[in-house]
Parts: structure tokens; C-alpha cells; sequence
């Protein structure tokens, strides 16, 4: 079974300033589909960012970029210029690839990060 | 993207009672939805996965007869407590993928619900 680790149950980072938010999943399959998302306070949760484990290109958006390691299956976030609204809950989630749309999300335990002004 | 709907967002209901929360998917058609319950400062806890015209999967250990879902359409998944007790108390998410290309899950806004 597929498993995803986030370590970090807690980070802070100064506002303007980059951190990292670390993620190590688990899995035989060769193929998935990896994400990041943030729940704010609202508990909406809204995705981050993407990668799809057959591009070895790291995806970025905008401030937000990943550094997808496949062979260590790793699949860290780095937040650049952090700002006051990305303090949230960050949570690392895998999903294995194929046709269907019932294929769960596996997630990490979430690290909830604080941005300090 | 696209849009999921979840209501209500707060409810609060006695003890014994039953209590509905709907998940609608507005711009799509969606033929599984995902039901998450999650507890403070803690991650997502799948609870079951809605298929529309059959039967809900359940995660191990979540009481089928307490937790009822009815994906009755293909815009609309339903999660009913039943006898609902303070322990039930929680925070409840529904979640969708839209078979038009995205590999992301949407998600709702999620139901805070409250049993006194």
C-alpha cells in the first residue's frame, strides 16, 4: 500500500523570506500523480501544485515550486517571498494513475506553516 | 477548475437526531465523489467513496448504518448521520475529480457539524 510522509508537523518562516516543506511518499507503482494542498483557516482545501510522476520536469506556479526526486520519492515544496496568507495546513498527497476517477488520494499528516510579519 | 458545493456549512443538531449534508458538483458531471471527515489540527480520514447508482465503498472501520450515502445523480452525493451522538462531531469534506482532464480533486467547502 501506498504511503506519504510529511515530518515537519510545524514550520515558521519570515514573511519575504523562502522555506521548504518536506515529503516522502512510498509506493511500487511507477506511475502517479502527486499534489500539495493548502487548507487555510477557512478549511478550504485548494491545490498548490501538481506534478505527474512521468515528467521529470519540476512543475513551479508562480511562487510555489516542488523538487520531485523520483528515485528517492521525494516531492518537497519550496514557497518563495513567502507571504501572510500562505500560513495554512500544507498537505502532501499521492493518487495512482489509470483510468477512473475512484482512485483515493493517499495523504500525508500535514504540516501547518506560520508566516511571522 | 471546477466547482464543488457542500451545505450547509455549520449545523447543529440534538442528540438522537439525523442530520443530511449535500455535496453538488455545479459544472460537472460527477460519477464519484469522496467523503472525508477530519478531526483538529489532524489530516483527511476517508470515510467512503460515493459512486453514482450503486452502493457506497466504506473505509474499514467507518459504521455504514450510522455514515448513509446516496449518490442518487450525477451532480449530487448526500451523507446522512444518523442517531447522531457528540462523538460524531466533526468536520466533514466532500471531494470530486472532473473527468474533463483534471487530475486534481475539488473539494468543498466542508460541513462543520456540532452535536449537543
Amino acid at each position: 500500500a501506498q504511503t506519504v510522509t510529511q515530518s515537519q508537523p510545524e514550520m515558521s518562516v519570515q514573511e519575504a523570506e523562502t522555506v521548504t516543506l518536506s515529503c516522502t511518499y512510498d509506493t511500487s507503482e511507477s506511475d502517479y500523480y502527486l499534489f500539495w494542498y493548502k487548507q487555510p483557516p477557512s478549511r478550504q482545501m485548494i491545490l498548490v501544485i501538481r506534478q505527474e510522476a512521468y515528467k521529470q520536469q519540476n512543475a513551479t506556479e508562480n511562487r510555489f515550486s516542488v523538487n520531485f526526486q523520483k528515485a528517492a520519492k521525494s516531492f518537497s515544496l519550496k514557497i518563495s517571498d513567502s507571504q501572510l496568507g500562505d500560513a495554512a495546513m500544507y498537505f502532501c498527497a499521492y493518487r495512482s494513475a489509470g483510468a477512473g476517477n475512484n482512485r483515493k488520494l493517499i495523504w500525508g499528516l500535514g504540516t501547518s506553516l506560520g508566516v511571522n510579519p | 477548475g471546477a466547482v464543488v458545493s457542500q451545505h450547509p456549512s455549520r449545523v447543529i443538531c440534538k442528540s438522537g437526531t439525523s442530520v443530511k449534508i449535500e455535496c453538488r458538483s455545479l459544472d460537472f458531471q460527477a460519477t464519484t465523489m469522496f467523503w472525508y471527515r477530519q478531526f483538529p489540527k489532524q489530516s483527511l480520514m476517508l470515510m467512503a467513496t460515493s459512486n453514482e447508482g450503486s452502493k457506497a465503498t466504506y473505509e474499514q472501520g467507518v459504521e455504514k448504518d450510522k455514515f448513509l450515502i446516496n449518490h442518487a445523480s450525477l451532480t449530487l452525493s448526500t451523507l446522512t448521520v444518523t442517531s447522531a451522538h457528540p462523538e460524531d462531531s466533526s468536520f466533514y469534506i466532500c471531494s470530486a475529480r472532473d473527468p474533463r482532464g483534471y487530475t486534481e480533486a475539488f473539494f468543498g467547502q466542508g460541513t462543520r457539524l456540532t452535536v449537543v
